[in-house]
């Protein structure tokens, strides 16, 4: 079934330890994006990526790095996770960033630090 | 800033009608989503809307006001699975979506 995969699910993690969010889609999609969503405030644009080759900084992009060394996958890596990036995290795809295409989601990494 | 807002929660019977309202200020507008999110899992895309006007698909409708920077979600002939959070979201000027928090909708019985 064509879609996006996020691994792992879901994950506790020590303070100081580095962590990478996989994410791979199997849509060829040019633009992808790393959300995070936090109990009664709105999906947060953390990182983006318009075609492959390319990244941007979202709107807390802070402590986060990734990179799209090609189509299909878009890791978001925790360089010395802190307890404020406990969070769901999601992963979308669009065909590309033009306005009328949607952004599909993956089901989403339930991440704690602890 | 950019920002939106609507309701944080709302409560409707099954096989009634439903609106959510969401009012939006964003740098630029390049059009307005609406996303259903069931409790755990991942949101789904809905609608989107960049003229002024209704799109209706199926029970769901979706209402767009350029100049009053409002859009409306339409719910008619709720089902019970029709319980979980809608996301609005307006796409800005860098054709980035900015988020609202959700609207949680209870259905019952």
């Amino acid at each position: 079934i064509a879609g996006i995969t996020q691994a792992p699910t879901s994950q506790i993690l020590a303070a100081g330890r580095r962590m990478t969010l996989r994410c791979t889609q199997d849509m060829r999609h040019n633009a992808m994006y790393w959300y995070r969503q936090d109990l009664g405030l709105g999906l947060r644009l953390i990182h983006y990526s318009n075609t492959a080759g390319t990244t941007g900084k979202g709107e807390v992009p802070d402590g986060y790095s990734v990179s799209r060394a090609n189509t299909d996958d878009f890791p978001l890596t925790l360089a010395s996770a802190v307890p404020s990036q406990t969070s769901v995290y999601f992963c979308a795809s669009s065909e590309s960033g033009n306005p009328n295409q949607p952004q599909h989601f993956g089901d989403g990494t339930r991440l704690s630090i602890l | 800033g950019q920002n939106i807002d609507q309701p944080t929660e709302m409560t409707a019977t099954e096989g009634a009608i439903v609106q959510i309202n969401c009012t939006y200020q964003t740098s630029g507008f390049n059009g307005l989503f609406w996303y259903q999110q069931h409790a755990g899992e991942a949101p789904t895309f809905l609608s989107y809307n960049v003229l002024d006007g209704l799109e209706e698909k199926g029970r769901f409708s979706s209402f767009l006001s350029r100049s009053k920077g409002y859009s409306y979600l339409l719910m008619k002939e709720l089902q019970m699975k029709d319980s979980a959070s809608y996301l609005c979201a307006a796409m800005d000027s860098n054709y980035q979506l900015i988020w609202g928090a959700g609207t949680k909708l209870i259905i019952k019985p």
